[in-house]
């Protein structure tokens, strides 16, 4: 099983619809998310982070978290061609066997905002 | 400007040849990372390092070498490069690894003919 786990897509919404991207992941132990988007040919870039279960909301978007369900999403309300992307989940880094952190991310799903 | 600088922005290179992927952070974070970025794939992690002089393996490590002399540089190795090694190579660093989000560099496109 995959670490974190995210639909490929491509997912197409229309101009301001909500546009809801998922992730699940396999360690309990993981605290702390992280949702990165990637223009194409550029670097990641962190947009949201959450802590806790339940909701954050950060103007248009608004991260969830539920813990028990190992589930994390990402929704984009009144979506924007703007917003065409690919969405990256990622848990916090982890320490692993024999010492040090390591930051595994989801394979993305990429996002389509149609006029 | 401070953040993540990656070099060369890209580069075509012969099978067999030594290549090494320079990345230079100025933010003083603890922690670097190299992933290769394959269409469908994902991101996956080549060589981390948690502090200088420390580096370890990540899931796709196999040709590839990395040191850590100090904070701020992270050089990625190809000893001998295969076609297999093209992609789109990513450098990253966060403050100490776990709990904190990761700073990206702008990639180098490396195509290895």
């Amino acid at each position: 099983q995959k670490e974190v786990e995210q639909n490929s897509g491509p997912l197409s919404v229309p101009e301001g619809a909500i546009a809801s991207l998922n992730c699940t992941y396999s360690d309990r132990g993981s605290q702390s998310f992280f949702w990165y988007r990637q223009y194409s040919g550029k670097s990641p870039e962190l947009i949201m982070s959450i802590y806790s279960n339940g909701d954050k909301e950060d103007g248009r978007f608004t991260a969830q978290l539920n813990k028990a369900s190992q589930y994390v999403s990402l929704l984009i309300r009144d979506s924007q061609p703007s917003d065409s992307a690919t969405y990256l989940c990622a848990p916090e880094a982890r320490k692993i066997t024999g010492g040090g952190n390591k930051l595994t991310f989801g394979t993305g799903t990429q996002l389509k905002v149609e006029l | 400007i401070a953040g993540i600088t990656q070099a060369p922005t890209s580069q075509i290179l012969a099978a067999g040849r030594r290549m090494t992927l320079r990345c230079t952070q100025d933010m003083r974070h603890n922690a670097m990372y190299w992933y290769r970025q394959d269409l469908g794939l994902g991101l996956r992690l080549i060589h981390y390092s948690n502090t200088a002089g420390t580096t370890g393996k990540g899931e796709v490590p196999d040709g590839y070498s990395v040191s850590r002399a100090n904070t701020d540089d992270f050089p990625l190795t190809l000893a001998s490069a295969v076609p297999s090694q093209t992609s789109v190579y990513f450098c990253a660093s966060s403050e100490s690894g776990e709990g904190t989000e990761a700073f990206f560099g702008q990639g180098t496109r490396l195509t290895v003919v």
